[in-house]
């Protein structure tokens, strides 16, 4: 596609319930990072693959946190029992190349959970 | 720790004035130093990057400065127009398969 396209655009969660938030990268682009924006704050680094390969998963903030992209392509991030806390934007981008050095990310526009 | 400090929080300028905006960082293994700017609703976009092997990089309106002795950087927009308001992020990465940190932002409204 022209562009990183995520879905849902908003998803309402009641505290405790499961979510699955989707990444659609830009075709033939290698990598994906998903990142978690809170309100008023900059992007925070949650993991990154290197097509079906994740690479880094250091700031998933905890284990109920859970993301995969199985062919390589879409990835889907997943958070068990949610909280509070975890309301904010995840943004997912991806760049074409392997390295990162040099290689400007495509953002998409994020999806804003709410937890209640 | 916060890896890339980010200033003003908020800034205003009128329009046709000159925006700035100051990072500070302090991993020297950090070689790549993106700017990138939010609209409401929308994902980063990039804008701008450079290399600490020049101090000066200039696209259009935009110029980032580069002092690698202080490791600072700054962005500077000139002749700011309405339509630039927007969130602007810095960044920082190291070589090889490392994520960018991002500072926490700078909301600029240009006001006419």
């Amino acid at each position: 596609g022209a562009g990183v396209s995520q879905s849902p655009r908003y998803k309402v969660a009641k505290r405790g319930q499961d979510v699955a938030l989707r990444c659609d990268p830009i075709s033939g682009h290698v990598s994906l990072f998903w990142y978690q924006q809170a309100l008023g704050q900059g992007p925070e680094f949650l993991t990154y693959f290197q097509n079906e390969a994740q690479l880094d998963k250091s700031g998933l903030p905890s284990d109920r946190f859970f993301a995969e992209r199985p062919e390589g392509s879409v990835s889907t991030l997943k958070i068990q029992r949610t909280q509070q806390e975890d309301s904010a934007v995840y943004l997912c981008a991806s760049s074409l190349g392997p390295a990162l050095r040099g290689n400007g990310y495509t953002f998409g526009s994020g999806t804003r959970l709410t937890v209640v | 720790q916060q890896q890339v400090k980010q200033s003003p929080q908020s800034l205003i300028v009128q329009k046709g004035g000159i925006s700035i905006i100051n990072c500070a960082y302090e991993n020297t293994a950090f070689d790549y130093f993106p700017w990138y700017q939010q609209f409401p609703g929308k994902g980063p976009a990039l804008l701008i990057a450079i290399r600490p092997d020049v101090s000066e990089k200039k696209e259009g309106r935009f110029t980032i400065s580069f002092n690698k002795s202080a490791k600072q950087f700054s962005l500077h927009i000139m002749d700011s127009q309405p339509g630039d308001s927007a969130t602007y992020f810095c960044a920082a990465s190291k070589a090889g398969n490392t994520p960018l940190v991002f500072g926490k932002g700078t909301r600029l409204s240009v006001i006419a």
